[in-house]
């Protein structure tokens, strides 16, 4: 079973439009993340989501946004993609908050035209 | 401004050879220092560092913590092949933030 799953594995579209990436863990962890890797392998981390407090890194436009539903699954949507958004976006889950022990999803790669 | 700086940026070595990965950090409220291997897809976790002095080993892996160098390093021991892979250090912070490395890009040829 995957421990931390991601839809879709890629996804295509253009300057604009709005789109999601769901994530799901089966971990039974408390902390859920959302990072970016840009085509230079450069990691960022997005959001923490834990316990329903949300943690945003402050360098993140408000076009992007997280949704829980429940602790099992944090969403990533994105209004108004622009062609800088293009990355490979990886959710992850802990099961304390301290970033100890992720387990990274195999990412999402996104690619804005 | 808050930052982490890995070096070598690459590094090329035979198998069996023993590498020694840096790490340097510059954050504020420093929470603990991780390490983390990827290869082809997905970061997986290596280690984390709170204490100074403290080594952390799996397997041939270590790491160890130097918080007055404000520092660390990942060793690996006998690389093999499947060591090949960028190896991330990350520095957390007192905010709940966590800050990347460039990443370590390690290569072992047989």
């Amino acid at each position: 079973d995957t421990a931390v799953s991601q839809t879709p594995k890629y996804l295509v579209t253009q300057m604009g439009n709005d789109k999601s990436i769901k994530c799901e863990q089966n971990l039974g962890h408390d902390t859920m993340y959302w990072y970016k890797q840009d085509s230079k392998k450069f990691l960022k981390i997005m959001f923490s989501y834990n316990n329903k407090e949300l943690i945003i890194n402050e360098t993140v436009p408000n076009r992007f946004s997280p949704k829980s539903p429940d602790k099992a699954h944090l969403n990533l949507h994105i209004n108004s993609l622009e062609l800088g958004d293009s990355a490979v976006y990886f959710c992850a889950s802990s099961r304390t908050d301290t970033f100890a022990e992720q387990y990274f999803g195999p990412g999402t790669r996104l690619t804005v035209t | 401004e808050d930052k982490v700086v890995q070096s070598p940026l690459s590094l090329v070595v035979h198998e069996g050879d023993t590498v020694t990965l840096n790490c340097s950090y510059e954050v504020t409220n420093f929470r603990s220092l991780l390490w983390y291997k990827q290869e082809k897809k997905a970061p997986t976790f290596l280690f984390m560092l709170t204490s100074s002095g403290i080594e952390k080993k799996s397997g041939r892996l270590s790491s160890i913590l130097d918080k007055k160098e404000l520092s660390s390093i990942l060793n690996i021991t006998a690389t093999q092949t499947g060591d090949s892979a960028i190896y991330l250090c990350a520095s957390q912070t007192g905010a709940n933030n966590l800050f990347f490395g460039t990443g370590t890009r390690l290569t072992v040829i047989p």
